[in-house]
């Protein structure tokens, strides 16, 4: 299977927003809502920001959301903090029941 | 708290198996809603979903490992395991176990992620 195409870096300016994109298919991204986002700090283990789409879980700021529009999905963060600089994964469930991650995005806040 | 703790070798020789396993505490693994996975992630590249098991056994792997992964769950010590076959170099990368909520009408989220832990194949 094929990874998920995440554009490899997106940088903005503290109080921007920024929007990271992830590209599939029809197979996985397009045919079902389980889309999820992560957050990944160096040398740490990923985070779970994003489900089914749009939802956060608990704890996590409103600043992240989460939209999809036929193949792909998109992470937007609002007011752009420092603390935002991390890798950030998408990840979808597939038609052949598995589940593929994109290729990761690395926000830069400037 | 739920936690997840991954333990194995760090050191794997080529051609060789990795074997791993993920110890759940505070909760079941075999709870109606949760999935346990694996994911591998090399050093400076992204995330790679190797593959997922239910509590009764019910599993999917990664197609481009799938015969070289074996994966099973051992309720009785709230444990998961991963076995990868014929490793090569190109494999050395951190291994996390996550859980994915996903029975029950899940969200289909890796939403508890075990620390990681470093496996390098080298001879």
């Amino acid at each position: 299977q094929s990874a998920l195409t995440q554009p490899a870096s997106v940088s903005g300016s503290p109080g921007q927003s920024i929007t990271i994109s992830c590209t599939g298919t029809s197979s996985d991204v397009g045919g079902y809502n389980y889309v999820s986002w992560y957050q990944q700090y160096p040398g740490k283990a990923p985070k779970l920001m994003i489900y089914e789409v749009s939802n956060r879980p608990s704890g996590v700021s409103n600043r992240f959301s989460g939209s999809k529009s036929g193949n792909t999905a998109s992470l937007t963060i609002s007011g752009l903090q420092a603390e935002d600089e991390a890798d950030y994964y998408c990840n979808s469930y597939t038609k052949s029941s598995t589940w593929v991650f994109g290729g990761g995005t690395k926000l830069t806040v400037l | 708290q739920l936690q997840l703790q991954e333990s194995g070798p760090g050191l794997v020789k080529p051609s060789e198996t990795l074997s791993l396993t993920c110890t759940v505490s505070g909760g079941s693994i075999s709870s109606n809603s949760y999935y346990w996975g694996w994911i591998r992630q090399p050093p400076g590249k992204g995330l790679e979903w190797i593959g997922s098991i239910y509590y009764t056994g019910s599993r999917n792997h990664n197609p481009s490992l799938k015969s070289r992964v074996t994966t099973s769950v051992d309720t009785s010590k709230n444990q998961f395991s991963l076995k990868l076959s014929s490793v090569t170099a190109a494999e050395t990368a951190v291994y996390y176990c996550a859980r994915l909520f996903w029975g029950n009408s899940g969200s289909g989220a890796f939403d508890m992620w075990g620390q990681g832990t470093m496996v390098t194949v080298s001879s």
